[in-house]
């Protein structure tokens, strides 16, 4: 089974807008990591936010904040303001508890393409 | 900032032959990483190292071997390298199991 879902292999918004990419993940551990990454074309892989499974309150970072529903095991990345810039490939990932070495799972990712 | 390199951004060798990836991080971190990106099938984990001298084996690590002879040299060797074995490689280190890990800016590999 796979245990990081995102369900939106492309999405458009359009320049300035706000854009949400899903992501939910299925765990039996109560100590997890949840990361997302962007991908640009030219292949290298950019950490953008991270929220652990105990943090009480929704991470953000800049225009990147993660929408944490435990319950929902749902972890999306909202975008504010988009920007040509932030036409990329994003990955959600999962690091779960345990002596699993911080072995990240990755979804399949969602390419997203901001208009102008 | 962390800054991974990877050696390589692309490489072209033939069947057979021994490749080696090499991987440095200036952070000074603990653990480092190697994955494979193959389109419709996600990044996968070859192998991890939590420490200079050990590794573990992650989720495909066939026809792989690596090695950390200094904490900040991480190396991916591909034995014999077949056609298979292109694709992307990207290279990861982090602080601590639960840090965020930061990458490379890959190594494309074409095997012919």
């Amino acid at each position: 089974a796979q245990k990081i879902t995102q369900t939106q292999p492309g999405m458009f918004v359009q320049e300035k807008e706000a854009v949400t990419l899903d992501c939910t993940y299925d765990t039996s551990d109560q100590s997890y990591g949840l990361f997302w990454y962007k991908q640009p074309s030219s292949g290298e892989m950019i950490f953008l936010i991270y929220q652990g499974s105990y943090d009480e309150q929704n991470a953000t970072e800049g225009r990147y904040s993660l929408n944490f529903q435990k319950a929902r095991k749902s972890a999306n990345l909202v975008i504010s303001a988009s920007q040509l810039g932030d036409s990329a490939m994003y990955f959600c990932a999962m690091r779960e508890g345990g002596n699993q070495g911080g072995k990240l799972i990755f979804g399949q990712g969602t390419e997203l393409s901001v208009k102008p | 900032d962390v800054k991974v390199t990877q050696s390589s951004r692309y490489l072209v060798k033939r069947t057979g032959e021994k490749v080696f990836l090499e991987c440095v991080q200036d952070m000074d971190h603990e653990n480092m990483f190697w994955y494979r990106q193959d389109p419709g099938l996600g990044l996968r984990l070859i192998y991890f190292s939590y420490d200079v001298k050990m590794k573990e084996k992650g989720d495909i690590p066939e026809g792989y071997s690596v090695s950390r002879e200094k904490k900040e040299r991480f190396s991916l060797i591909l034995e014999s390298a077949s056609t298979n074995q292109t694709s992307m490689y990207l290279c990861a280190s982090s602080l601590g199991l639960y840090q965020p890990q930061h990458f490379g800016d890959g190594t494309r590999l074409s095997i012919l």
